[in-house]
């Protein structure tokens, strides 16, 4: 299985700053990368996805991809308290004929007021 | 909204017995999943469908099948519960057959096995 590496953190920092989350990937076959969240004794939930290089933006959250680099990156502008929670990292992998996600193990993060 | 639900949030079973997890999706998603999370590991998929009567395994699908009749249900069964098999038990769905995709998951099962 390839891997997905994330850093653990926790990642801390001062409500309003800017977070910065990261993730690489081992698959150069990778086509799609997805951001879930995660909050602490709730499950995932999808946030942002990216398939092209370069950036994409969806309110105060930017997906990054550097395909070259194998690079998947998760910027939250503004941060407030309630995006403290756990940021997982997911990139496609192809098994036979059809595909799966593997995840990687997430980085926490707490937005201080 | 995608609701994909699952049949209990915390379950207790003794090391032996046969477990059935349920999972039901009302949004005619192709594609189904079971996970399991636990601290450290992070999520690890188990087995995946992507098709009424189709299963795959995923990467760890050791002491675990899986059952899908229908389209909107999938069910993940442990044959004979051990201890190490205590953990999160995490369901999705996604949309477009064969893809991976935009996956969105259940509340989860809470298992413990004493």
């Amino acid at each position: 299985q390839k891997e997905v590496e994330q850093n653990s953190g926790p990642l801390s920092v001062p409500e309003g700053a800017i977070a910065s989350l990261n993730c690489t990937y081992s698959d150069r076959g990778s086509q799609s990368f997805f951001w879930y969240r995660q909050y602490s004794g709730k499950s995932p939930e999808l946030i942002m996805f990216i398939y092209s290089n370069g950036d994409k933006e969806d309110g105060r959250f930017t997906a990054q991809l550097n395909k070259a680099s194998q690079y998947v990156s998760l910027l939250i502008r503004d941060s407030q308290p309630s995006d403290s929670a756990t940021y997982l990292c997911a990139v496609n992998e192809a098994q036979g004929g059809s595909e799966k996600l593997v995840f990687g193990k997430g980085t926490k993060l707490t937005v201080n007021p | 909204d995608v609701k994909v639900t699952q049949s209990s949030r915390y379950l207790v079973k003794r090391t032996g017995e046969k477990v059935f997890l349920e999972c039901v999706q009302d949004m005619d998603h192709e594609n189904m999943f079971w996970y399991r999370q636990d601290p450290g590991l992070g999520l690890r998929l188990i087995y995946f469908s992507y098709d009424v009567k189709m299963k795959e395994k995923g990467d760890i699908p050791e002491g675990y099948s899986v059952s899908r009749e229908k389209k909107e249900r999938f069910s993940l069964i442990l044959e004979s519960a051990s201890t190490n098999q205590t953990s999160m038990y995490l369901c999705a769905s996604s949309l477009d057959p064969g893809v991976a995709g935009e996956q969105y998951f259940g509340p989860g099962t809470r298992l413990t096995v004493t």
